[in-house]
């Protein structure tokens, strides 16, 4: 069956643009949860989306939010960009909030 | 959310087994022990989970003393493929809280 599928790949984007990343989970999957990895901070949580609904939220600024479609597709979008928010965003998948998920390639984001 | 410990990196040769131990000191008791292992720019693959005494899957081991305040992945004969980032989580399955902690892993760099 197919993984979790993130578009774009690769984008580059302007400082003080938005942008909007989609996140495509696995059949069945329900819950879909968002990641920022950068050579500095490593592996960060953003948030995990089940049946439509925020469960869980980590510690970055408003800037950065999410949805859930009722298809558990989910979209992060990031307003006002900042040099710092180049990294590559990791959406995962798993079929409830309390099971091991699996990964996407991600999106790499370039501000310039 | 309890928070892990890990060597920073280490070195192997091909063949030999690998042990990489994790500290969680602070784990509570409905924490679960997650393993992850990471390639360049591809999201994190699930390696094995427990949560008490030993589990093994046909990919590692994972070893859990009785107090539960650390973890040893152990990976036997390693090859030049296992050359990656491994990642301990740590947290709370019934929440979704043991998504929220990535450390910053353990770089395994193994030589022919």
């Amino acid at each position: 069956k197919a993984g979790v599928t993130q578009t774009p790949r690769y984008l580059i984007k302007t400082r003080g643009q938005q942008v909007t990343l989609s996140c495509s989970p696995i059949s069945g999957h329900r819950s879909v949860s968002w990641y920022q990895q950068t050579p500095g901070q490593g592996l960060q949580f953003l948030f995990e989306y089940f049946s439509e609904t925020q469960r869980n939220k980590g510690n970055f600024p408003g800037r950065f939010s999410g949805r859930q479609f009722s298809n558990s597709r989910s979209e992060m979008n990031v307003s006002t960009l900042e040099l710092g928010d180049s990294a590559l965003y990791l959406c995962a998948s798993s079929f409830s909030i309390n099971y091991g998920y699996t990964f996407g390639s991600g999106t790499r984001l370039t501000v310039v | 959310l309890a928070k892990t410990t890990q060597p920073i990196s280490m070195d192997s040769y091909e063949g030999q087994e690998v042990n990489i131990t994790c500290s969680h000191n602070n784990i509570a008791t409905n924490d679960y022990i997650t393993w992850y292992q990471q390639f360049p720019s591809q999201g994190p693959r699930f390696i094995i989970q427990g949560y008490k005494t030993k589990v093994t899957n046909e990919v590692a081991s994972l070893f859990i003393p009785a107090d539960r305040k650390s973890s040893t992945l152990s990976l036997p004969r390693v090859s030049l493929s296992d050359t990656a980032v491994y990642y301990c989580l740590v947290g709370d399955m019934n929440t979704g809280g043991f998504k929220t902690i990535f450390g910053a892993g353990t770089r395994l760099f193994v030589k022919a």
